[in-house]
């Protein structure tokens, strides 16, 4: 079946960086897109972008730009999220969720269909 | 504070109706029909319920619903049962640079 396994808990100390992993299985690895959400305590979802695993072209909103870096690696059907420069409002459950089908014209959001179980990453 | 606003909570007993709303403007929900909903139990991976407004994916009851009008989506859920308790998103595309948004969650109590 369809499915995403992300990477355990981490906790790191301000200021550092965490890489979180997310790898899928039961279909096409370089067919869909793969999202990136993360919801902190007491808040609402917040994206955090894509990353397009057949060209590994990214997407993420500016307000992470330069701290935030989406990679893939096809022979391992995985996809990375590395957030730098932690700072304690980071602290949430960050989520992989697969997106759209990879098409040669431009994205369009129809949501998220599978998602990972979370991973929960302290800044303290 | 979420882009798109849902009220924090809804109640309802079992085998009624109930509808929650996700107001947003004109940069999303208001023009784009890419509206998505997801539950959430706690402890769980979300999932998704309605996308592009109105359409279910596969294995999702037809006792959900949603629908738009203007810059306001809403989820419908007719006949509650005990295990639709959980805490439901709104998501939307919108031309501003955030890409996708997302509401701020309604908790579900079913009486």
């Amino acid at each position: 079946q369809v499915q995403l396994v992300q990477s355990g808990a981490e906790v790191r100390k301000p200021g550092a960086s965490v890489k979180v992993s997310c790898k899928a299985s039961g279909y096409s690895f370089t067919g869909y897109y793969m999202h990136w959400v993360r919801q902190a305590p007491g808040h609402g979802p917040e994206w955090m972008g894509w990353i397009n695993p057949n060209s590994g072209g990214t997407n993420y909103p500016q307000r992470f730009q330069g701290r935030v870096s989406m990679t893939r690696d096809t022979s391992i059907r995985t996809v990375y999220l590395e957030v730098s420069r932690l700072m304690s409002d980071d602290t949430a459950v960050y989520y992989c969720a697969r997106g759209t089908v990879v098409t040669s014209g431009a994205y369009i959001y129809h949501g998220l269909d599978v998602w990972g179980q979370g991973t929960t990453v302290t800044v303290s | 504070q979420s882009a798109l606003t849902q009220p924090a909570s809804v109640s309802g007993s079992p085998g009624q109706s109930i509808t929650i709303s996700c107001s947003g403007t004109s940069s999303d929900i208001g023009t784009y029909n890419y509206v998505s909903w997801y539950q959430h139990h706690p402890g769980k991976a979300p999932k998704l319920m309605i996308y592009d407004v109105t359409k279910r994916p596969s294995g999702v009851s037809n006792r959900f619903s949603g629908s738009k009008s203007g810059n306001t989506a809403a989820l419908t859920i007719f006949g509650l049962q005990a295990e639709d308790e959980a805490v439901y998103y709104c998501s939307s595309y919108t031309s501003r640079s955030t890409y996708v948004v997302f509401g701020g969650g309604t908790k579900l109590t079913v009486l």
